[in-house]
C-alpha cells in the first residue's frame, strides 16, 4: 500500500515552463514532507522539505505548496532549466523523524532545451 | 568532508548465496536507513537503526538483516539472495531521533540477483 501516491509518472517541459508534480497522502501522522531530487548514477538528495504549519515554501527556483485539508502538496518548478532534469521523489514522515520516510513513486522531468 | 559510501557499487549474486552490502558514514550521525529503489515503488525502507546496538525492521525487510555494532557502519545482508531482490540499496544516515532532520543518501549498490 503506497503511503504517498505521487503524480504523474514522467513529464516533459521545454526551458522557462513550470512543471508541476503532485503527491498525497492519507496519514494525518505525517508532519514533514521533503522533495528529493536524484541524478542519474546518484543517491536523493534533499531539496526543499515542508511542515504543515505553512502553505508554501519558497527556496530558489523551487516551491512546494501544501494543502492540509486536502492532504496534498506539490512541487513547482519556475523557469526550468535542462540541468533540472532529474527524477523527483515526494516523501513524508511523522514525528519520529526521518527514519520513516514514505516516499512516492517519483517522476521523472526532462527539460527540453 | 563528511560523507557516506556505500561498496560495492556494482554487485551480481546467484540464488541462495549470502550477500551484505556495506555503509560506512563519517557525520557520526545516530540514525541509519536501508532502502531499496525499483521502478513504479520509489523507494521502500528495508531496516533502519537510531544508534549502536538497535535495529528496526521496515516495511520490506524478509529477507534482509541489519547489524549495528558502531556508530559509523550498517551492513545489510541478504540471508539467501533471491531475483526478488534484485534492485538498488542506497543507504542513507540523518542526525538525530525525535526530529525530522535531511537523510543523506549514499551512491546506491545496482545488486543483480541471477
Amino acid at each position: 500500500q503506497q503511503q504517498v501516491k505521487q503524480s504523474p509518472q514522467s513529464l516533459i517541459v521545454q526551458k522557462g515552463g513550470i512543471p508541476i508534480i503532485n503527491c498525497a497522502y492519507e496519514n494525518t501522522a505525517f508532519d514533514y514532507f521533503p522533495w528529493y531530487q536524484q541524478f542519474p548514477g546518484k543517491g536523493p538528495a534533499l531539496l526543499i522539505a515542508i511542515r504543515p504549519d505553512v502553505s508554501e515554501k519558497k527556496e530558489g527556483r523551487f516551491t512546494i505548496s501544501f494543502n492540509k485539508s486536502a492532504k496534498q502538496f506539490s512541487l513547482h518548478i519556475m523557469d526550468s532549466q535542462p540541468g533540472d532534469s532529474a527524477t523527483y521523489f515526494c516523501a513524508a514522515s511523522g514525528q519520529t523523524g526521518a527514519n520513516n520516510l514514505f516516499f512516492g513513486t517519483g517522476t521523472r522531468l526532462t527539460v527540453i532545451p | 568532508d563528511a560523507e557516506i559510501t556505500q561498496s560495492p557499487r556494482h554487485k551480481i549474486t546467484e540464488t541462495g548465496r549470502q550477500v551484505t552490502l556495506a555503509c560506512h558514514q563519517t557525520w557520526n550521525h545516530n540514525n541509519m536507513f536501508w532502502y531499496r529503489q525499483d521502478l513504479g515503488h520509489g523507494l521502500r525502507l528495508i531496516h533502519y537503526s537510531y544508534g549502536v546496538q538497535d535495529t528496526n525492521k521496515g516495511e520490506v525487510s524478509d529477507g534482509y538483516s541489519v547489524s549495528r555494532s558502531n556508530t559509523e557502519d550498517l551492513p545489510l545482508t541478504l540471508e539467501s539472495a533471491a531475483s526478488s531482490q534484485t534492485s538498488v540499496y542506497f543507504c542513507a544516515s540523518s542526525e538525530s531521533r525525535g526530529r525530522n532532520t535531511e537523510a543523506f543518501f549514499g551512491q546506491g549498490t545496482r545488486l543483480t540477483v541471477v
